[in-house]
């Protein structure tokens, strides 16, 4: 069974920084775009960012452009999403999700949780 | 980016009864659209890719169709595990984007 675990969450600052992963077992991780997903509580689904299987093509949504960076290690199967200047706007549940054909997401983690306050 | 509607919000039903969701987007994306379903505290779950496809493991009670701007998510003969909160997405162009969400509720 494919499993997506993410990491690195936690209370941060306004402006701070948070290193976001997620490691893949039982996954052909390499060969497939990879992206994250954020849900601020009590809301709906954001698609944040996505990156293909070589990490030469990256895209990301307009709010978290210049702020975030999307990144992956094949090798240790692993994706990253880097988070700088954080607001309190990017306070929500995080989620890794696989696209083993680019554009649908089959296979999530469990989320890890940002909160960002003073 | 490409904005997706989808309607209703929210809608009672009861269990055995048929529910139509809907989803519109604000330019064509051919058949680039999936519906997820999500549970209170859990990751969401791929249903219907290319709009129509089933994914592997889901029940046949559920069926997507549309193509363009408009498309439905069906669910016949409603179950009690059934009851969550449903999401379209657009995978047509990046930044992808998802619908707000309708949650399906008992009556």
């Amino acid at each position: 069974e494919v499993q997506l675990v993410e990491s690195g969450g936690g209370l941060v600052q306004p402006g701070g920084s948070l290193r976001l992963s997620c490691a893949a077992t039982r996954y052909t991780f390499g060969g497939s775009w990879m992206s994250w997903v954020r849900q601020a509580p009590g809301k709906g689904l954001e698609w944040v960012a996505n990156i293909n299987a070589d990490g030469s093509e990256k895209y990301y949504v307009d709010s978290v452009k210049g702020r975030f960076t999307i990144s992956r290690d094949n090798a240790k199967s692993s994706l990253y999403l880097q988070m700088n200047t954080l607001r309190g706007d990017d306070t929500a549940v995080y989620y890794c999700a696989a696209a083993p054909n680019k554009y649908f997401l089959d296979y999530w983690g469990q989320g890890t949780l940002v909160t960002v306050s003073s | 980016d490409i904005q997706m509607t989808q309607s209703p919000s929210s809608v009672s039903a009861s269990v055995g009864e048929r529910v139509t969701i809907t989803c519109r987007a604000s330019q064509a994306i051919g058949n680039w659209l999936a519906w997820f379903q999500q549970k209170p505290g859990k990751a969401p779950n791929l249903l219907i890719y290319s709009a129509s496809r089933l994914y592997h493991g889901v029940p046949s009670r559920f069926s997507g169709s549309g193509s363009g701007t408009d498309f439905i998510l069906t669910i016949n003969s409603l179950q009690p595990e059934d009851f969550a909160t449903y999401y379209c997405q657009q995978v047509a162009s990046f930044p992808s984007t998802f619908g707000q969400g309708t949650k399906l509720e008992i009556k």
